[in-house]
């Protein structure tokens, strides 16, 4: 089973900085990698996919890239909405997901 | 609109079962991989098992491997998960997922249902 692990566990930042949210794999996923926000009382939403690109109706705001094992999602400017927990998941073989990143507000 | 909506989650006896229901709308349900993810209390999400577009395979985290049977009804437009043996530690929100390509292997999950919640306690 490939071993998702993100960093860190919890991230402070003040609103309008910028947010940067790390993943590992334990072994080469190449770019099958996706990123998720999930809050409270909602679904999980879809961020990114293919490592770097952003899926339909996601602000500009957010990009992910990296490749192989390492992975690294970007928030450029922090609004109050983007204050969330944050899963990075790898598709190359079955599915696993990273134990999540929550972005907090400083 | 796309769409996913859970149902079948209720509180269940350890060693018990239960039988999760998925119907999906607004795409061709057909050509989809569709999956199962939970997220047990204060914890993150688990990927469950997931059914191919094509019938031909269906696959298992380790944690519920020969205690829980994914199936799909492509006539209607559902997906199940069938739950045996049930342990206090498959309580969880269940989610159904959609795989984001068409007539593909695994992918990112562009559509979630809201979820329906499973708790085993005596």
């Amino acid at each position: 089973e490939i071993v998702m692990t993100q960093s860190p566990a919890t991230l402070s930042v003040s609103p309008g900085e910028r947010a940067t949210l790390s993943c590992r794999a334990s072994q080469s996923v190449h770019r099958n990698l996706a990123w998720y926000q999930h809050k409270a009382g909602q679904s999980p939403r879809l961020l990114i996919y293919g490592a770097s690109t952003r899926a339909t109706g996601i602000p500009t705001r957010f990009s992910g890239s990296g490749s192989g094992t390492e992975f690294t999602l970007t928030i450029s400017s922090l609004q109050s909405e983007d204050f969330a927990i944050y899963y990075c998941q790898q598709y190359n073989i079955w599915i696993t997901f990273g134990q999540g990143t929550r972005l907090e507000i400083e | 609109e796309v769409q996913l909506v859970e149902s079948g989650g209720v509180v269940a006896q350890p060693g018990g079962s239960l039988r999760l229901s998925c119907v999906a709308s607004g795409f061709n349900f057909d050509d989809y991989m569709m999956h199962w993810v939970r997220q047990a209390p204060g914890k993150g999400l688990e990927w469950v098992a997931l059914f191919s577009w094509d019938g031909g395979s269906e696959y298992y985290a380790d944690s519920v491997k020969g205690r829980f049977t994914i199936s799909r009804d492509n006539s209607k437009n559902s997906l199940f998960l069938e739950m045996n043996t049930l342990r206090s530690e498959d309580t969880a929100l269940y989610y159904c997922a959609k795989n984001r390509a068409a007539v593909a292997g695994t992918d990112a999950f562009d559509i979630w249902g809201l979820g329906t919640m499973v708790i085993v306690s005596s």
